[in-house]
């Protein structure tokens, strides 16, 4: 059974911190995405990643990084935190194209 | 500007009756569509996909139809169960997008009444 695991459930941090969500899977998958999910908007994809070191700005990349040193692992960097980027974050993998995103159970994020 | 559109932000069923869930695509490159379940505090799980060369596909009490012409779908849940009251959401990969990159609708909130 795919295993996509966030590092943390509910975070809170401050306005202008540098702030890093994590992101591992087990089935070996090549691609790794961020969305942000609110109300009315749906999912949007920040970024994603189609391999090691590899990486491709989503729809609303702008304040947000990645980083993807090893296959299992996608990280979200909040360069400098601000209240817009209060969400929940979602993080998904999957392998071949056409193949279902498998995804975790999500980081809800709020920046004072 | 929003590719994949659901409408209905809510919709509210009796037990036992059909649940019809619709999803509007603006994108004719939009080449398979999925859709997802989401309940609080989880992250979004597949339900069931279609590929643009059919125009229907079932799995059990699911099964999701595609009118190409209308670029239009949708989920027809049957019967609906209380279990089912989550959020829908159905999404759209664009033909050549090599890695599977999805666009999702707003969703919409199903209500299953006992």
């Amino acid at each position: 059974d795919v295993k996509v695991t966030q590092s943390s459930r509910y975070l809170v941090k401050r306005t202008g911190e540098k702030v890093f969500l994590e992101c591992v899977q087990d089935m070996d998958h090549e691609n790794m995405f961020w969305y942000r999910q609110d109300p009315g908007l749906g999912l949007r994809l920040i970024y994603f990643s189609y391999d090691v070191k590899m990486k491709e700005k989503g729809d609303i990349p702008e304040g947000y990084s990645v980083s993807r040193e090893k296959k299992e692992r996608f990280s979200l960097i909040l360069e400098s935190a601000s209240t817009n980027q209060t969400s929940m974050y979602l993080c998904a993998s999957s392998g071949q194209i056409n193949q279902p995103q498998h995804f975790g159970d999500g980081t809800r994020l709020s920046i004072l | 500007d929003q590719q994949v559109k659901q409408n209905s932000p809510s919709l509210s069923v009796q037990e036992g009756r059909i649940s019809i869930l619709n999803c509007d695509y603006t994108n004719s490159m939009f080449d398979y569509f999925l859709w997802y379940k989401k309940y609080p505090a989880e992250g979004p799980t597949f339900l069931i996909s279609i590929s643009s060369i059919k125009d229907k596909n079932e799995d059990g009490r699911f099964t999701v139809f595609l009118n190409k012409s209308a670029k239009h779908l949708s989920l027809h849940i049957v019967p609906s169960q209380p279990g089912d009251s989550a959020v829908y959401f159905c999404a759209a990969i664009s033909g050549g997008t090599s890695y599977g990159k999805l666009t999702f609708g707003q969703g919409t909130i199903l209500t299953v009444h006992p």
